[in-house]
């Protein structure tokens, strides 16, 4: 099984530029979200999305936008990549109310 | 608003000791509560899980934790540490609306 699979794993970006970090479950869940790691910040959730459809803010939505065309995908767009946006990215899903699943990350670098 | 501390930002332990990491949440409500544990250069995997019912959880790994409701904690603990748990750990909460926040994470460092 694959899981939650995230592409790419390494990115740098210049500053300005756009881009959709890409994120694919097979598990049939209906919750998926997006976290950003930073050091000693802990995740923090970004975008999450409930079903096909339906999209909420996190705690640092600013900058990032999320669709949810289907159960499967949920894609993470930057639309001018900041310096600031410099991080880790992890994409979960999860069925309701229990363990989310965790890809493998996307480590993004913003110049 | 809903927030998820981890006091000890680093710890470290000989081999064969104890383990205790710390977990205290803000919520209105009685939460879902999550401990994860990531291993470098990897995502997170869940260790266990509190939703209802007797507040000591067991785990993998030989861990467990106690969900204490007077003092909003929920504290993880391993009898005796294996140098293989050397990572970082992460409490989590899921409030109203399955959005899970996430503590700043404990990095244990292990001592053979």
């Amino acid at each position: 099984n694959a899981g939650v699979t995230q592409t790419p794993k390494f990115q740098v970006l210049k500053t300005g530029q756009s881009m959709t970090l890409q994120c694919a479950q097979d598990m049939n869940h209906e919750y998926m979200s997006w976290y950003r790691q930073d050091p000693g910040m802990g995740l923090r959730l970004i975008h999450y999305s409930v079903g096909a459809g339906i999209t909420d803010q996190g705690e640092v939505p600013n900058g990032y936008n999320v669709s949810r065309s289907t159960t499967e995908d949920f894609p993470l767009r930057l639309l001018s990549a900041a310096p600031s946006q410099t991080s880790v990215y992890f994409c979960a899903s999860s069925p309701t109310s229990s363990e989310a699943f965790f890809g493998q990350g996307t480590r993004l670098t913003v110049v | 608003a809903q927030s998820v501390t981890q006091p000890d930002i680093h710890i470290t332990v000989s081999e064969g000791a104890s383990l205790e990491l710390r977990c205290n949440y803000s919520y209105g409500a009685t939460p879902y509560l999550f401990w994860y544990v990531q291993s470098p250069g990897q995502g997170l995997q869940l260790l266990l899980k509190y939703f209802s019912g007797d507040t000591l959880v067991q785990g993998i790994k030989g861990f467990e934790a106690e969900f204490k409701r007077s003092q909003s904690s929920f504290n993880l603990r391993k009898p005796s540490v294996h140098w293989s748990d050397a990572a970082e750990y992460f409490c989590a909460v899921e409030t109203s609306y399955d959005k899970v926040i996430f503590g700043p994470g404990t990095s244990l460092s292990v001592i053979p």
